[in-house]
């Protein structure tokens, strides 16, 4: 399985921008990259996935390399409510249905 | 929208005593999975169903059962619990598998003493 590789913790300031590193230099070309955030005590939140190109929605943008073998996250405006845990998947969609999280990213944001 | 609803939050069982823990979704998903997380650690996944009257194994079903009699439910469960399945469990479903994301409940705290 291609697995991916991410910061263990980052931290930002508030209403400052974040970009959250992640490596995946085994990527199929069939797989998609995802991110969910996970907040204390709650379930894993989506955010966004792409797979070739950047993409934009409300709550963040996903820029992906060229190669993709790399992507970024970026939170535009970090607020005190983005401090989570990020996890940056790939998602084959094949008949392997499995969905691998790792440690993830801990985002901290100081007021 | 209710989304993913987890049924019973919390729960403290003894070892070798069973239990069932429900997962309802109202967005009409095909696919739902149960996965399992210990503290410090991602999330596994224990098992996974792609259709109404379909069940599969994950990462890590030793344990588990699984049952889907109805596209909205997904059930799993422990028939003689142990304390190595002490965990945080959560659900999840989605429309499709691959290209759209999954929906996760809020999760059951489970205690096996």
């Amino acid at each position: 399985d291609a697995k991916t590789t991410q910061p263990n913790s980052m931290e930002s300031n508030e209403e400052e921008p974040v970009h959250l590193p992640c490596n995946h230099s085994t990527i199929s070309g069939t797989d998609y990259i995802h991110w969910y955030r996970q907040l204390p005590s709650q379930g894993p939140e989506y955010v966004i996935h792409g797979l070739t190109s950047n993409v934009n929605n409300r709550m963040a943008s996903l820029a992906i390399a060229e190669d993709r073998k790399s992507s970024t996250l970026i939170l535009h405006r970090a607020t005190l409510r983005d401090a989570a845990v990020y996890y940056c998947i790939l998602n084959s969609g094949g008949s392997n249905y499995k969905l691998t999280f790792g440690k993830g990213t801990l985002l901290t944001v100081n007021p | 929208n209710a989304g993913v609803t987890q049924t019973p939050k919390f729960r403290v069982l003894k070892t070798g005593q069973s239990m069932t823990l429900l997962c309802a979704q109202d967005m009409n998903h095909e696919y739902m999975y149960w996965y399992r997380q210990d503290p410090g650690m991602g999330l596994r996944l224990i098992h996974y169903s792609v259709g109404e009257g379909t069940t599969a194994k994950g990462e890590v079903p030793d344990g588990y059962n699984v049952s889907r009699l109805k596209k909205q439910n997904f059930l799993l469960g422990l028939e003689s619990a142990a304390p190595s399945q002490t965990s945080v469990y959560f659900c999840a479903s989605s429309y499709s598998w691959g290209r759209q994301p999954q929906h996760f409940g809020d999760g059951t705290r489970l205690s096996i003493l």
